[in-house]
């Protein structure tokens, strides 16, 4: 079946610009999981849905992060005023209980 | 915090060869254990999960648990040049969150 698809692939913008990041899970995966991945670096969380709701945002770095799902499925990461320190892949994952993730292919953000 | 250790490498192997990777975590109370393989501008794959102490197969590779040790390991046996890549230990923290360990770099030589 289908996996779990990102788009864009890549997205290059300008500092101070915001960006729009979206995921869209493997169908009837309730859960869904946001994580950073800086060049050489290991996993970042940075929030997690339960359907439409994020019990666990502890992970977003700073307040122009944020993140929606809507209708138990596909969810958008914005990132406002973006910095130089924001370029990284961003990674979702949607979850097969118990705890299996499967990961997209993530979306390379570059801000220059 | 709950912590997800492993070497950075890279571990260098000759083709054939077996590669032993190490994983320490500190949350006495984990229950499930994740190997993930990740490839060089990839995303990261699911190979292995592991929830009883002992050891998991599955084809070349093997998973071994020692909950008493808070160790977890991946054995991949008759390396290939195509296991080359980064493996990610993970384990569930908090709200069905995974852990991550920054990965150990794996190099497997024709």
């Amino acid at each position: 079946g289908a996996g779990v698809s990102q788009s864009p692939s890549n997205k290059v913008t300008e500092k101070g610009k915001d960006v729009e990041l979206r995921c869209d899970p493997i169908s009837g995966h309730t859960a869904l999981y946001w994580y950073r991945q800086s060049l050489g670096q290991g996993l970042e969380f940075l929030i997690y849905f339960q359907g439409n709701s994020a019990p666990d945002k502890s992970g977003l770095p700073s307040d122009r992060f944020s993140a929606e799902r809507t209708g138990g499925s596909v969810s958008t990461l914005t990132i406002q005023r973006t910095q130089q320190e924001d370029s990284a892949v961003y990674l979702c994952a949607s979850e097969e209980p118990p705890d299996t993730q499967y990961f997209g292919p993530g979306t390379r953000l570059t801000v220059l | 915090q709950k912590e997800v250790e492993q070497n950075s490498g890279p571990l260098s192997v000759p083709e054939g060869a077996i590669a032993s990777l190490n994983c320490t975590y500190s949350d006495r109370g984990s229950q499930s254990f994740f190997w993930y393989r990740q490839y060089s501008g990839k995303s990261p794959e699911l190979i292995m999960s592991i929830y009883s102490n002992g050891d998991k197969e599955d084809g070349r590779f093997t998973a071994q648990l020692n909950k008493a040790s808070q160790y977890v390991s991946l054995l991949i046996r008759d390396s290939q040049p195509s296991d080359s890549a980064t493996y990610l230990c993970a384990v569930p923290s908090g709200y069905s969150t995974l852990t991550f360990g920054k990965g150990t770099m794996l190099l497997v030589s024709p």
